[in-house]
Parts: structure tokens; sequence; C-alpha cells
């Protein structure tokens, strides 16, 4: 079992750029989840996505996009990337109501 | 709101001496609690999950953790840590499948 995979590791990008990052969930997992995480803070909660929809949103802007594709895996995209984008963003990926939340090593995202 | 509070930023403490890391939350029906931990660079490994039932919960790597619904508290134990146990260490909130609420972390360092 793979676990959840996610790509690229690394990218830099310019301000105003957009960017997609990738995730691919735990083998069986229906659920996927994105978090941003800014240096030396904990994970911030972007969104989630079931059955290819965006089922809960945290308090990120409309720049922060995603999909769901039918096989689960799913895309971040981020348009008009600022500075304050620099993160690494995590993939959690999950299994209906009663389990935890498995994570990615995630993408470290630096934009100049 | 749910929240969660780590009020230690970083511990440090000796190789063989006994650990305790604190973690209260605030969350308006029975929570669901985690641990996670971070090595540098790299994602988020479970350490171990209180859903219901005993309060007392075992984990990965020797660690446990016990849940005091009085204290809304959370914190997790060790009783001699090893060199490698050094990282940061996440405590989180959810239910079900919604998202997590993180705190930010308590980094731990471990003394030869």
């Amino acid at each position: 079992d793979a676990g959840v995979t996610q790509s690229p590791t690394h990218l830099i990008k310019t301000r105003g750029q957009q960017v997609t990052l990738r995730c691919s969930p735990k083998s069986g997992h229906d659920t996927v989840s994105w978090y941003q995480q800014a240096l030396g803070q904990g994970p911030q909660f972007i969104f989630q996505y079931y059955e290819e929809e965006e089922r809960q949103r945290g308090n990120f802007p409309d720049r922060f996009s995603g999909h769901q594709y039918p096989n689960y895996s799913s895309e971040l995209n981020v348009n008009a990337l600022l500075l304050g984008d620099s993160a690494l963003y995590l993939c959690a990926s999950s299994l209906g109501v009663y389990t935890e939340a498995f994570f990615g090593q995630g993408t470290r995202l630096t934009v100049v | 709101a749910q929240s969660v509070t780590q009020p230690d930023i970083h511990i440090t403490v000796s190789e063989g001496a006994s650990l305790e890391l604190r973690c209260n939350y605030s969350y308006g029906a029975t929570p669901y609690l985690f641990w996670y931990v971070q090595s540098p660079g790299q994602g988020l490994q479970l350490l171990l999950k209180y859903f219901s039932g005993d309060t007392l919960v075992q984990g990965i790597k020797g660690f446990e953790a016990e849940f005091k619904r009085s204290q809304s508290s959370f914190n997790l134990r060790k009783p001699s840590v090893h060199w490698s146990d050094a990282a940061e260490y996440f405590c989180a909130v959810g239910r079900g499948n919604e998202k997590l609420t993180f705190g930010t972390g308590t980094r731990l360092t471990i003394i030869p």
C-alpha cells in the first residue's frame, strides 16, 4: 500500500502565476482533504472533496480551487499566487465517517 | 467554533526521561481527538486517536494519551523518550470526516 502520495514534492513559482498540486489517496479511501501549513504553524484546512464535490471549505479565498476525479485522486489549484501562499501543502485521505485521516508527505511551494 | 491549544511551543527532555505534551480543546460535541507527529519537511504521521470508550488510548512508538472531558484535555505521554522522538507534535480535533483543527504544535528536543 503506497499510502497517500503527492506530487510534486517541491516547486518554485513566481507571483501571479498559477499552480496545480496533485494527490492520490490511500487505497480504498474516498475522501480527500487539503491543508496549508505555513512555516512554524499547524496545518489549516482548505477544503474537502467527496464524490467529486467540494463538501467543506475553510477560510481560504476563491483563488484556491480543487477537483476530485472518479478514481478519488484530487488536485489543488491556486491562481494569482501571492508570496504568502508559500507553504507546505498537505493532502489527507480518509474513508467513511468514523475513520482517521492519513497524510501525504506534502508539496513545498515557494512563491518568489 | 472548534479550537486546539498547545501551550508549550518547545520542550526539551533528556533521553530516557518521561514526556508529557499538553493539549486543550474546544468543541461543541463529543470530540474525536488525534495526535500527529511531523519530522522536518515531512508529512504528518498519526500517533493515536480517541473516538469513544476507554479514555486512555495507546498509540504507536510507545505513546499514550488520556482524554479528560472535565478538563477538555488530551495530553500525550511517553514513559521514556528516545532520540528518534525529536520532532514536532500536533494535537487535532474533529469529528468523523469533518475538517481537522490543529494546534500550533510543540517542538520536542531530546538531549543525549
